[in-house]
This record gives C-alpha cells, sequence and structure tokens, in this order.
C-alpha cells in the first residue's frame, strides 16, 4: 500500500531535550516536505527537500533540522525543542518529475509533539 | 513567493444547504489548486483539485471554479451532511517553478449542522 509513515504519532517532552521524528514514503517521490499546524494559522511549511541531499528551508524553519539521506526517509530533528514547538506535524511527499504538470501532495497520519 | 487567502476561517450551515469556500492567489503562474479536507485528529485528504486549464470541476456533491483573471477559486459543496464538518484548506501551486511546494490558506471549520 502507497503511503508515508511517521513516529512517533504522540510525543510529550521536555524542554532540552533532542527529539527526532521520523518519516517514510514508499512511493519512490522526491519531493518531501515537514509541516507544522496550529490552530487558526493552518499548514505551515518547516523544510522541504527536492531529493537526496538537496533540502531548503520553508516559511518557519527556526529550531529545527532536517536531513535526506535516503529517497525514502526525511527525519525532522528538534535538537533543543521549547514550548512554542508544541503542534501537530505532517510529513508529506510528491512526485514532482512523474510527467505530470501536476502536484498532488501525499500526507503521513500526523505527529502531536508536547514540549514542557 | 506564493500567498494564498481563505475566507471564512468558520462556517456554520445547517444540513441540505450549501456551503461556498473561497479563496485568493497572488502568483499568476500558479496552475494547481487542491483541496484538502481534514476531519478531527486526522491527516489532509485530497478530496478535489482544479488544474489551470479548466474553469470547473464537479465530484458528486462537490465542485470547484476557477477564475484566472481574478485569480480565485472556490469550493462549493451542496446538500452538505454532518459528516462534511472537518476543516478546509485550499492551495495553489507551479510545478514548473516550485515542483513540488504547496502554499495553503489558513483553513476553513465548516460546521454541518444536523
Amino acid at each position: 500500500e502507497a503511503q508515508v509513515t511517521q513516529n512517533p504519532r504522540y510525543l510529550i517532552t521536555v524542554t532540552g531535550k533532542k527529539l527526532t521524528v521520523t518519516c517514510s514514503q514508499n512511493m519512490n517521490h522526491e519531493y518531501m516536505s515537514w509541516y507544522r499546524q496550529d490552530p487558526g494559522l493552518g499548514l505551515r511549511q518547516i523544510y522541504y527537500s527536492m531529493n537526496v541531499e538537496v533540502t531548503d528551508k520553508g516559511d518557519v524553519p527556526e529550531g529545527y533540522k532536517v536531513s535526506r539521506k535516503e529517497k525514502r526517509n526525511f527525519p525532522l530533528i528538534l535538537e533543543s525543542p521549547s514550548p512554542n514547538q508544541t503542534s501537530l506535524y505532517f510529513c508529506a511527499s510528491s512526485s514532482p518529475y512523474d510527467g505530470s504538470p501536476y502536484n498532488e501532495q501525499f500526507f503521513g497520519p500526523g505527529t502531536r509533539l508536547t514540549v514542557l | 513567493g506564493e500567498n494564498v487567502e481563505q475566507h471564512p476561517s468558520t462556517l456554520s450551515v445547517q444540513e441540505g444547504d450549501s456551503a461556498v469556500i473561497k479563496c485568493t492567489y497572488s502568483d499568476s503562474a500558479s496552475n494547481y489548486f487542491p483541496w484538502y479536507k481534514q476531519e478531527l485528529g486526522k491527516r489532509p485528504q485530497l478530496i478535489i483539485d482544479i488544474r489551470s486549464n479548466v474553469g470547473e470541476k464537479k465530484d458528486q456533491r462537490i465542485a470547484v471554479t476557477l477564475n484566472k483573471t481574478a485569480k480565485h477559486f472556490s469550493l462549493h459543496i451542496t446538500e452538505t451532511q454532518p459528516e462534511d464538518s472537518a476543516v478546509y484548506f485550499c492551495a495553489a501551486s507551479n510545478r514548473g517553478s516550485t515542483l513540488g511546494r504547496l502554499y495553503f490558506g489558513r483553513g476553513t471549520q465548516l460546521t454541518v449542522w444536523p
């Protein structure tokens, strides 16, 4: 089954304790992205990756890191989490190179993070 | 970059009535406009999309219209049902220049009262 998976689904942590949220897709998509969702603010892009070893900042990258060592995986790293990073996080993937000029994006199930 | 604005932020309708959500975009090069539905606690799911070479698309009770000149597009839901209650997001994209990036509106909380 074609899907995007994220782990963990729920995480409660404390300020300053490094954490990683994993994201994996099995659709051979080149493009992957991380969003955070906060009430009233919609989906804001944190980082995105066009392909292996190619990453770039989205609209709200401060306090986050990413890496893209393999095509299927795109982990989100919070090296020193703070309470303002409490949010719902979504990973997404798509394929800009499938021959279509259009772009359906597939979302993971979400990770609800609470930083105390 | 692209800027997508969505209105209204909340919408309440009686079951059976129609609901309309409107979005505007700023980049005239955008050519793909998807709509996502997000139920409480779930991921956004694509419900319909429209591409810049058409002005309207329908799928059962859902329709989307696009006005490229005015740079706005709308989602229309007819004969609403309680299960239509969710947050709806519009988005815009131009694969030619931004490849995979989608620019989202802030969402509309639709509540359908029985």
